[in-house]
């Protein structure tokens, strides 16, 4: 059974401190991306990444930067948390190719910052 | 600007009812329309449209694409508490995978 796994499902943090959100995949995708989802907001993306080492600022990417050293994983990291970070962070994943593509989720990971 | 829009944003029916969620969307070089459900967890796959007028179905759920009007409709037949869910629209457009998510529609079936 094909899976993104994010590694925590609950963190609490407080202001100012350095927060990882690690994601992985075991499908072999080429592109992988890191949502927060809001009430009354939706799943807004925050960047994607379509090659190792390779990202792209996706429409809210202030706060946040990411890492991809390996193509199984991406990584979130909030240099110094705030509390308008608190959210739920989606972590998926899908096949580069000419066809349309699914995103295949993680579980999600539910940040409050205090 | 891209934009998928749902509508209603919540819904609260008995067992048994049958629902319609809607989807419109404005969204530069479409690719695919996809429906998920997300309860307390991940988003889960449910249809996946590129193709006008062409029906997927699963069980009692449905869902069928106008790409002239520009919107799609997710049905559910005889609803159960199961059912119970955010679902969530998405329009994949042709530059760099970027989808496009709609604000979800909370349906909530009650026996």
């Amino acid at each position: 059974d094909v899976k993104v796994t994010q590694s925590s499902r609950y963190l609490v943090k407080r202001t100012g401190e350095k927060v990882f959100l690690e994601c992985v995949q075991d499908m072999d995708h080429e592109n992988m991306f890191w949502y927060r989802q809001d009430p009354g907001l939706g799943l807004r993306l925050i960047y994607f990444s379509y090659d190792v080492k390779m990202k792209e600022k996706g429409d809210i990417p202030e706060g946040y930067s990411v890492s991809r050293e390996k193509k199984e994983r991406f990584s979130l990291i909030l240099e110094s948390a705030s509390t308008n970070q608190t959210s739920m962070y989606l972590c998926a994943s899908s096949l580069e190719g000419a066809g349309a593509n699914v995103l295949t989720f993680g579980a999600g990971s539910r940040l409050t910052v205090l | 600007e891209d934009k998928v829009v749902q509508s209603p944003l919540s819904l609260v029916v008995h067992e048994g009812d049958t629902v319609t969620l809607n989807c419109s969307y404005e969204v530069t070089n479409f690719r695919s329309l996809l429906w998920y459900k997300q309860e307390k967890k991940a988003p889960t796959f449910l249809f996946m449209l590129t193709s006008s007028g062409i029906e997927k179905k699963s069980g009692r759920l449905s869902s069928i694409l106008d790409k002239k009007e520009l919107f799609s409709i997710l049905n559910i037949t005889a609803t159960q508490t199961g059912d119970s869910a955010v679902y969530l629209c998405a329009v994949e457009g042709n530059t760099g995978n970027q989808f496009y998510f709609g604000t979800g529609t909370s349906l909530t079936v009650i026996p």
